[in-house]
């Protein structure tokens, strides 16, 4: 099992839908939480990092839940910019130890 | 403008032919690490570095050497490297704290034949 887990995808949809993206961990020591983006051959982008408490950041919500180990990325009012593949990150240690951990991404391709 | 640089951004060579990677940035970052990617398998750490003098294995490091002699640069080494090698790499920096959010190069994609 890996120790980051995204459906692959491909998630097509069409503009303005909503869509959800989930990702699990398997280490219950994990601290720190991310969603990047990575666009077609480039370098992975962050988009936001996940907090406790659910955060926002305009039309994307990021949730953890630390009970059942998994994070999610809402996705409201899609644009044809947001297709990209996302990746969920998780840092293995906590302080300032250094593994992050990336899940093998989640394609979206937003629809005219 | 903020950014870590990677050098050379493509490369082709043969088994066996030593190259270096190099990764330079300029935002005064203390921590430092190199990734591979690959299709199915997404982005794996292959070294890191806390600071200058200190690096540590990440979950791939065979094959591989780094050295971290001043804060900025950080290049990654192939001695003899071998066509399970050819990947996509990308070198990442950032501050202390593992809640710091990570900046990437652009990539080196590396084909070895």
């Amino acid at each position: 099992r890996k120790e980051v887990e995204q459906d692959p995808g491909p998630f097509n949809v069409p503009e303005g839908a909503t869509v959800a993206f989930n990702c699990t961990y398997s280490n219950s020591a994990s601290q720190s939480f991310f969603w990047y983006r990575q666009d077609c051959r480039k370098e992975p982008k962050l988009l936001m990092s996940v907090y406790s408490s659910g955060n926002e950041d305009g039309r994307f919500t990021a949730q953890l839940n630390r009970a059942s180990q998994y994070i999610s990325l809402l996705i409201r009012d899609s644009k044809l910019s947001d297709s990209a593949t996302y990746l969920c990150v998780v840092n293995r240690g906590s302080g300032n130890t250094g593994k992050l951990i990336f899940g093998q991404g989640t394609t979206l391709q937003v629809k005219p | 403008e903020a950014q870590v640089t990677q050098n050379p951004r493509y490369l082709i060579t043969v088994t066996g032919k030593k190259l270096t990677v190099t990764c330079s940035q300029n935002m005064n970052h203390e921590y430092m690490s190199w990734y591979r990617q690959d299709p199915g398998l997404g982005l794996r750490q292959i070294y890191y570095s806390m600071n200058v003098e200190v690096t540590d294995k990440g979950d791939v490091p065979e094959g591989y050497k780094v050295s971290r002699k001043e804060k900025r640069n950080f290049p990654l080494i192939l001695e003899s490297p071998s066509p399970n090698q050819t990947s996509l790499y990308f070198c990442a920096s950032r501050y202390q704290g593992a809640q710091q959010p990570q900046h990437f190069g652009d990539g080196t994609r590396l084909s070895i034949l």
